[in-house]
């Protein structure tokens, strides 16, 4: 089975600087894909960025970008020039690029345990 | 506006008394599943539906039931809830199980006593 591990329950960065979080996952599967949600004050889920594992470039979004280190399976969260918005939960999340030998993985997101993000003003 | 919804946002119940959770969404998803979220677990998922009449286990599955009688409709049934069901739970749904985004209702606080 798949896992997802946030090693850092809480980070903090000051307004305008840059923060890393970090994300680490176990797979045996070559197909699948990564993904940074984040939840503010509201729960609300949030997508902020995804990766597919077969793409050796990193992705961006604005002043989000990744660093995707499939050997490594490693799977970092990079925030530039933090905003107060920026405080939320992110969680990582794995999802199966195919169907497993059980034909249980349909559409299934696996998540780390989270990091609360506090931007200080 | 496309959107999943739930019903209630918060509940606050009585160990054994059956209760059903709604989600609907207007995007004419045919992947439909429920997550539960709880402090240093992540969300983990319950069960989820490939389309109408086709639902299965997620990794979480004891204490509950689904039903997938309508696309846009996938409710959650706790039909005798224990305190160890207190939790966030979540709705989700995409396009298909393998869209790359899947998207969330704003989540359901229920508290078992």
């Amino acid at each position: 089975a798949q896992t997802v591990t946030q090693s850092q329950p809480e980070m903090s960065v000051q307004e305008a600087e840059t923060v890393t979080l970090s994300c680490t996952y176990d797979t045996s599967e070559s197909d699948y894909y990564l993904f940074w949600y984040k939840q503010p004050p509201s729960r609300q889920m949030i997508l902020v960025i995804r990766q597919e594992a077969y793409k050796q470039q990193n992705a961006t979004e604005n002043r989000f970008s990744v660093n995707f280190q499939k050997a490594a399976k490693s799977f970092s969260l990079k925030i530039s020039d933090s905003q107060l918005g920026d405080a939320a939960m992110y969680f990582c999340a794995y999802r199966s690029g195919g169907i497993n030998a059980g034909g249980t993985s349909y559409g299934k997101l696996t998540f780390g345990q989270g990091t609360i993000l506090t931007v200080h003003p | 506006e496309a959107q999943v919804t739930q019903n209630p946002r918060y509940l606050i119940t009585v160990t054994g008394k059956k209760l059903t959770v709604t989600c609907s969404q207007n995007m004419n998803h045919e992947y439909m599943s429920w997550y539960r979220q709880d402090p240093g677990l992540g969300l983990r998922q319950i069960y989820y539906s490939m389309n109408v009449e086709v639902t299965d286990k997620g990794d979480v599955p004891e204490g509950y039931k689904v039903s997938r009688k309508e696309k846009r409709n996938f409710p959650l049934i706790l039909e005798s809830p224990s305190p160890n069901q207190t939790s966030l739970y979540f709705c989700a749904s995409s396009l298909s199980w393998g869209s790359y985004e899947q998207y969330f209702g704003p989540g359901t606080r229920l508290t078992v006593t």
